[in-house]
């Protein structure tokens, strides 16, 4: 049973638009979420994360959004630039270990 | 070097061999992780080590055998593997167990025939 689900397995889009990575999770008891980023051939690196006390954290272009009611991430990047092509795992943590999703494999087309 | 290396990046190994992977972290972390992840698969937690300390062992078959002998490196010793056992192996290091914030390898990629 997946608790953290990235249901989009890919996503395009234009070089300048918004894109938007979408994550929902299932355990209630988890309390801190975060966004790692994957080149290929690199491990993955994280991004930007968000405590269950918050609804939002930016830094930069990136966005992270928490919705606890409906146990729903999303991570926003504005503007998209093609190096943020790559694969976009969404993570999140009880008990000091972290779960991950399947990871989104974001193209940035320019 | 910086950040977390690891050794070697490729492998093939047959279900009777044995072999090591290694893992070391260059960022005064005192936590380390063993992940797998298989394709179109979350990465799923092996083991985790904090201050040299086994923590976490995920139910992972006795074909792993981790070792941590100092904070900056930790090895995953492999035998008679089994072909669904292809993956690619990642090392992750943090300040310590309760810091979320990991830092990665690139990866190993294991094949088993």
């Amino acid at each position: 049973d997946q608790q953290v689900k990235q249901n989009s397995p890919s996503l395009s889009v234009q070089e300048g638009r918004i894109s938007i990575l979408n994550c929902d999770y299932t355990n209630s008891m988890f309390d801190y979420f975060l966004w790692y980023k994957k080149y290929p051939a690199e491990g993955p690196t994280f991004l930007i994360s968000i405590s269950s006390i918050k609804d939002k954290n930016e830094d930069g272009r990136f966005t992270v959004f928490l919705n606890k009611s409906a146990k729903h991430l999303s991570l926003h990047i504005v503007p998209s630039q093609p190096g943020d092509s790559a694969v976009y795992f969404c993570a999140a943590s009880a008990n000091e270990k972290l779960t991950f999703g399947t990871g989104t494999r974001l193209t940035i087309i320019p | 070097e910086t950040g977390v290396t690891q050794t070697p990046r490729h492998l093939v190994m047959g279900m009777t061999n044995k072999k090591s992977l290694k893992c070391e972290q260059h960022l005064g972390h005192n936590a380390m992780y063993w992940y797998k992840q298989s394709a179109k698969k979350p990465l799923e937690l092996m083991f985790v080590y904090n201050f040299k300390e086994q923590t976490e062992n995920n139910s992972v078959p006795s074909r792993f055998s981790p070792e941590c002998p100092n904070s900056s490196h930790l090895f995953l010793h492999l035998h008679t593997l089994q072909p669904e056992d292809s993956a690619l192996y990642l090392c992750a290091s943090s300040h310590g167990q309760g810091f979320y914030e990991q830092y990665f390898g690139p990866g190993t990629r294991l094949t088993v025939t």
